[in-house]
């Protein structure tokens, strides 16, 4: 089956400005995850769809992150206005199918650089 | 080679030689847990789980131990390759109210040498 896709795989900006990525789960997972991972750390969760609905976003600060997941399928995460410690990399999982309900599967990640 | 995943984050071994990277989960009521190995530009990749009624599982060349009367979590790779290279975390899952979560170890990063 095809894995967790994401886009774009690496973004630069600058301050201030905003920037959105893009998830496609694995076919039929009805989970979805939004973590940031800074470089030597493990992965931060962001934000936890169950279909289009969130479940947990208790560590997504709220005022310049959004995410939403309208049809229950493709996801976006989006920051504005972006800071320097958002420097990370941004990745999307999925879970949900035969793998079993805690069984997560990582997309690539989207590399974000802030100048 | 072996290492405590929170003290030694770095684990170097010669190639053919077996690997063990370790973790000391935090939960006592997790009952289900998972490695990950993540490659250099890449996501978490699963490797193996073991479920909290059991104490060892078996993969392709990987060996997953659960001690949970010490709460510790190992993984053991044989005949370490050098494309086993890369940061190996260790997940834990639990309930968490009407939510399972995930919390992720420190990582261990395995460097395998020719």
């Amino acid at each position: 089956e095809a894995g967790v896709a994401q886009s774009p795989r690496y973004k630069i900006i600058e301050k201030r400005q905003s920037v959105a990525f893009w998830c496609n789960p694995i076919s039929g997972h009805a989970t979805l995850y939004w973590y940031q991972q800074i470089l030597g750390q493990g992965p931060k969760l962001l934000i936890q769809f169950q279909n289009n609905g969130v479940v947990d976003d208790s560590q997504l600060p709220k005022d310049r992150f959004s995410a939403e997941r309208l049809k229950g399928v493709d996801s976006t995460l989006k920051i504005q206005p972006a800071k320097l410690e958002d420097s990370a990399v941004y990745l999307c999982a999925s879970s949900g199918g035969t793998g079993g309900p805690d069984t997560q599967y990582f997309g690539p990640g989207t590399r974000l650089t802030v100048l | 080679g072996e290492s405590v995943g929170l003290h030694l984050p770095t684990l170097s071994v010669q190639e053919g030689d077996n690997s063990i990277i370790n973790c000391a989960y935090s939960n006592s009521a997790s009952d289900y847990f998972i490695w990950y190995k993540q490659e250099s530009g890449k996501g978490p990749q699963f490797i193996i789980d073991i479920r909290s009624n059991m104490d060892k599982r078996q993969g392709q060349r990987v060996t997953v131990l659960l001690n949970k009367t010490v709460k510790h979590l190992s993984l053991q790779i044989a005949a370490t390759q050098p494309g086993d290279s890369a940061v190996y975390f260790c997940a834990e899952n639990a309930d968490a109210g009407n939510n399972r979560k995930l919390i992720w170890g420190l990582g261990t990063s395995l460097a395998v040498n020719p």
